[in-house]
């Protein structure tokens, strides 16, 4: 089942422009984990929040988690044409955190 | 430090048959986790191994095993194989497994079942 759900599926931008994705979660989480993937290939992981973390930053990347609306942003500012890619939230399935459930992802197109 | 590679990278199998996919994670990492992604269903967690004991396991069929190994290299097995189970498997290896530890992902094994 998913747990993640990511908004919108598709997203198409112009290099320079700032890239925004939204992902929802059902159940209370210790941790929230955003990954890229490129064309079918394996997964590139991000950044990690915290649940008691509100805003975290990494290069051109912002993230903000909201655990009282459950949701979580995450922010690409001025893209670039390599940003293309897949973009997955995942979060904790269980206290153990052995197992991540992946949302269905935001497909991100920047042309230049 | 070299990364997590899968072994065999594509695969073509028929119904019925079986077939076992390879994980070699990065050096020190004692987890191994697996996962399935298809275009319907997403990202789909099968399971996870620590020192060579299952942790933790997804909602898939007795088809679908695993095993680690005691240095950390871990085999999936899928038996009887449908045609739903045409799919990219990912494993996925991490210091301890903890929600708090990255994961970091081989390029996965992509199974066409014909």
């Amino acid at each position: 089942s998913q747990q993640g759900e990511e908004d919108p599926q598709a997203l198409s931008i112009q290099e320079g422009e700032n890239a925004t994705m939204n992902c929802s979660y059902k159940t209370s989480i210790n941790n929230l984990q955003w990954y890229r993937q490129n064309s079918g290939r394996g997964l590139v992981h991000l950044i990690l929040i915290r649940s008691n973390e509100r805003e975290k930053h990494s290069g051109r990347l912002r993230v903000t988690l909201d655990t009282s609306k459950k949701s979580s942003s995450l922010l690409i500012t001025a893209s670039r044409a390599a940003d293309t890619a897949s973009y997955f939230c995942a979060t904790d399935a269980d206290q153990a955190g052995t197992a991540l459930i992946f949302g269905k992802g935001t497909t991100l197109s920047v042309s230049s | 430090k070299a990364g997590v590679t899968q072994t065999p990278r594509y695969l073509i199998k028929t119904r019925g048959q079986q077939v076992t996919l390879s994980c070699s994670p990065i050096s020190g990492h004692r987890s191994v986790s697996w996962y399935q992604q298809t275009p319907g269903q997403g990202l789909q967690f099968l399971f996870e191994y620590f020192s060579e004991t299952q942790r933790n396991k997804g909602n898939f069929p007795g088809r679908f095993s695993g095993r680690q190994f005691s240095n950390s290299r871990s085999e999936m097995n899928v038996s009887t194989l449908e045609l739903g189970d045409s799919a990219l498997y990912l494993c996925a290896s991490s210091l301890r497994g903890q929600s708090y530890n990255e994961q970091f992902f081989g390029p996965g094994t992509r199974l066409t079942v014909l």
